[in-house]
């Protein structure tokens, strides 16, 4: 599996758009880019997920990369509440024994 | 509502005893995993079932045990091989239509061994 790069901690101001990188320069062309948040004793909450167009739910926008090498997790208008640690893991999408989440970022939305 | 339930939230248990771990979800999802956390790191994966009567260790299996009889419940079972049981476990479901790894977590059990 590829193996991702995120910057251990992230400040955001309340109201401003909260802009999350991830690296996977290995990333296979099979291989998804998924997004999960963690906020404090909770179990992790899935976001998002990519293969290599841009995506956008109701949570957040994910942007790739054209050589797919990196990502951008979007969260536009960051509240007190997306407070959390974000993961980014790569994976096959149909493999479900490769599951295993690093340390993630840690946002801190500051008033 | 539909979901996955872990119980009890707390768990304290003494050094050498078994203790078993309850994940309930009723989503219809396939596949089952659990996941230990210890604090300040990610996740990592302990057993996942994709189907009922079958599971495989993930990268830390050794010290635990699962049973999958039923679709909706994944127990996991602490034994007292686990040298450094006390840690947060997480159990989570996913569809295998919608691809395995658009995971639902529950909210988790915290067991400490005293």
């Amino acid at each position: 599996d590829a193996k991702t790069t995120q910057p251990p901690s992230m400040d955001c101001a309340e109201g401003r758009a909260a802009n999350l990188p991830c690296n996977h320069s290995t990333i296979s062309g099979n291989e998804y880019v998924y997004w999960y948040r963690q906020i404090h004793s909770q179990g992790p909450q899935y976001i998002i997920h990519g293969l290599k167009n841009n995506e956008t739910n109701e949570m957040a926008s994910l942007i790739i990369t054209e050589d797919r090498k990196s990502s951008t997790l979007i969260l536009p208008h960051a509240t007190l509440r997306d407070t959390a640690v974000y993961y980014c893991i790569v994976r096959v999408r149909t493999n479900a024994g490769k599951s295993t989440f690093g340390d993630g970022t840690t946002l801190t939305v500051k008033p | 509502d539909g979901g996955i339930t872990q119980s009890p939230k707390y768990l304290f248990r003494k050094e050498g005893q078994n203790v078993t771990l309850s994940c309930e979800q009723n989503l219809n999802h396939d596949a089952m995993y659990w996941y230990r956390q210890d604090p300040g790191q990610g996740l990592r994966l302990i057993y996942y079932s994709q189907i009922v009567n079958d599971f495989q260790k993930g990268d830390i299996a050794e010290g635990y045990s699962v049973s999958r009889e039923k679709k909706e419940s994944f127990p996991l079972t602490v034994t007292s091989a686990q040298k450094n049981p006390t840690a947060f476990y997480l159990c989570a479901s996913s569809i295998r239509q919608r691809g395995y790894n658009e995971q639902f977590f529950g909210p988790g059990t915290r067991l400490t061994v005293l």
